[in-house]
């Protein structure tokens, strides 16, 4: 069936360097994507979202890029902190409300 | 945690025995989820609800029932507890379809 996908399940950065998440999604039904940060023992943490009518989006520290032509998405964290360390979830709604797909998630490491 | 308690929060239980775990919201969302995460599987949809006794299945929802009553609680039954089912067990909640999920902390559930 469809899914979402990451490229690399480990993402090893420097303290103050940007980080750059990739996660790349099959299912061209899907219209809003959503970024998740999971710590440990924690349940996972909306970070960012975005929806098929936009190509990037951004936050605090965090932008969301979307390639529709290539079914991609990407988050990008600027200035990579400690505290940005966990495993990081991309998800698509596959154009059914409700319904989210969950990739299985990239683990960022942050190094000092 | 937006409003959201589940509970227990750890339960080790004997095959073949049911089991419910509660998921209880004070936000007042619409729609409420189950998500089961294991390694290498990221996060997989149960069964969810877009209303008061209004559910849907999820992708992986044999063995799984849910139930729910008010808007305020969300029952997820395990009828007769498998080894296959010991996992990560998360409540979200969210105001509607195409918005962000806010999730609970978690059950670990063992089933020996």
């Amino acid at each position: 069936g469809e899914s979402v996908g990451l490229h690399l399940p480990t993402l090893s950065v420097q303290e103050g360097d940007n980080s750059i998440i990739n996660c790349a999604y099959s299912n061209s039904a899907s219209d809003y994507f959503i970024w998740y940060k999971q710590e440990s023992g924690k349940g996972p943490q909306f970070i960012i979202d975005i929806r098929s009518n936009m190509d990037k989006r951004q936050g605090q520290r965090v932008t969301v890029l979307l390639n529709k032509t290539v079914k991609h998405l990407s988050l990008q964290i600027a200035a990579t902190q400690p505290g940005d360390s966990a495993v990081y979830f991309c998800a698509e709604n596959g154009g059914t409300a409700s319904k989210l797909t969950f990739g299985t998630g990239t683990r960022l490491q942050v190094t000092l | 945690d937006a409003g959201i308690t589940q509970s227990p929060r750890h339960k080790v239980t004997e095959t073949g025995t049911p089991v419910t775990l509660r998921c209880h919201q004070t936000e007042n969302h619409r729609y409420m989820y189950w998500y089961r995460q294991d390694p290498g599987h990221g996060l997989r949809l149960i069964h969810y609800s877009y209303g008061v006794k209004d559910t849907d299945k999820g992708e992986v929802s044999d063995g799984y029932s849910v139930s729910r009553s008010k808007t305020e609680d969300f029952l997820l039954t395990l009828e007769s507890a498998t080894s296959s089912q010991t996992s990560v067990y998360f409540c979200a909640i969210a105001t509607g379809p195409n918005t962000e999920a806010f999730f609970g902390q978690g059950t670990r559930l063992t089933v020996v």
